[in-house]
């Protein structure tokens, strides 16, 4: 059965830092690697990755896809309290009809 | 609004009742699925439909569990005989077919608590 960990579960870091949240896989026939954000509903689009190494950036995020390794790291710079949000990683895998989500990072930013 | 749409937001339902929810996809759009969220969890599939065709079904979609996509355009979830356990955030999603290349827009759910 395939499988997405991600790691923190949670954190609270003050404005300004920098955090790198984590997600590790397990799935037969990786497609593709999906970063979304939720705040309080829909999970919005972020990031996906489908080649190793290749950063993807938008302003203060980043994100990286190891294949090898079967991880992706998300980057968050300058963290701003407007971040504050559960981060999900999500696969797509075999015919790629779906997507198998983590459980997510919950990030709180405090002034 | 050119997003996908779910309706009602909010539902609250007692334990044996029926409810149904609706979707509606971005109109170009000719995949729809649906997701079951739970407090503290990811989103867990549990459907998808290529047109008017419900090409998979999670075993978490149990037989009180029905969706349908008549005419390839909006959807309807329908649980029959609610219980407890069902009380979740149910989220709709749509893509292109080749949604593994661009990744799927989620509609702002409709939470339902079972009492």
């Amino acid at each position: 059965e395939d499988k997405v960990v991600q790691s923190p579960l949670s954190l609270v870091v003050h404005e300004g830092d920098t955090v790198t949240l984590n997600c590790s896989y397990e799935v037969t026939n990786f497609r593709s690697l999906l970063w979304y954000k939720q705040e309080k509903k829909a999970p919005t689009f972020l990031f996906m990755l489908t080649s190793s190494g290749i950063e993807k950036k938008s302003g203060r995020l980043s994100s990286i896809l190891d294949k090898k390794e079967l991880f992706s790291i998300l980057n968050i710079t300058a963290t701003q309290t407007g971040d504050s949000a559960v981060y999900l990683c999500a696969v797509f895998s075999g015919t790629a009809s779906k997507l198998t989500f983590g459980t997510g990072t919950r990030l709180q930013v405090t002034l | 609004d050119t997003g996908v749409s779910q309706d009602p937001r909010h539902k609250i339902t007692k334990r044996g009742q029926n409810v149904t929810f609706r979707c509606d996809p971005i109109s170009e759009h000719n995949r729809l699925y649906w997701y079951r969220q739970t407090l503290g969890q990811g989103p867990e599939f549990l459907t998808y439909f290529q047109n008017e065709a419900q090409l998979e079904k999670s075993r978490l979609l149990s037989n009180r569990f029905s969706a349908e996509r008549p005419k390839g355009s909006f959807s309807t979830l329908e649980i029959q005989r609610t219980e407890q356990g069902d009380s979740a955030m149910y989220l709709c999603a749509s893509s292109l077919e080749a949604g593994v290349f661009y990744g799927y827009t989620f509609g702002s759910g409709t939470r339902l608590t079972v009492v």
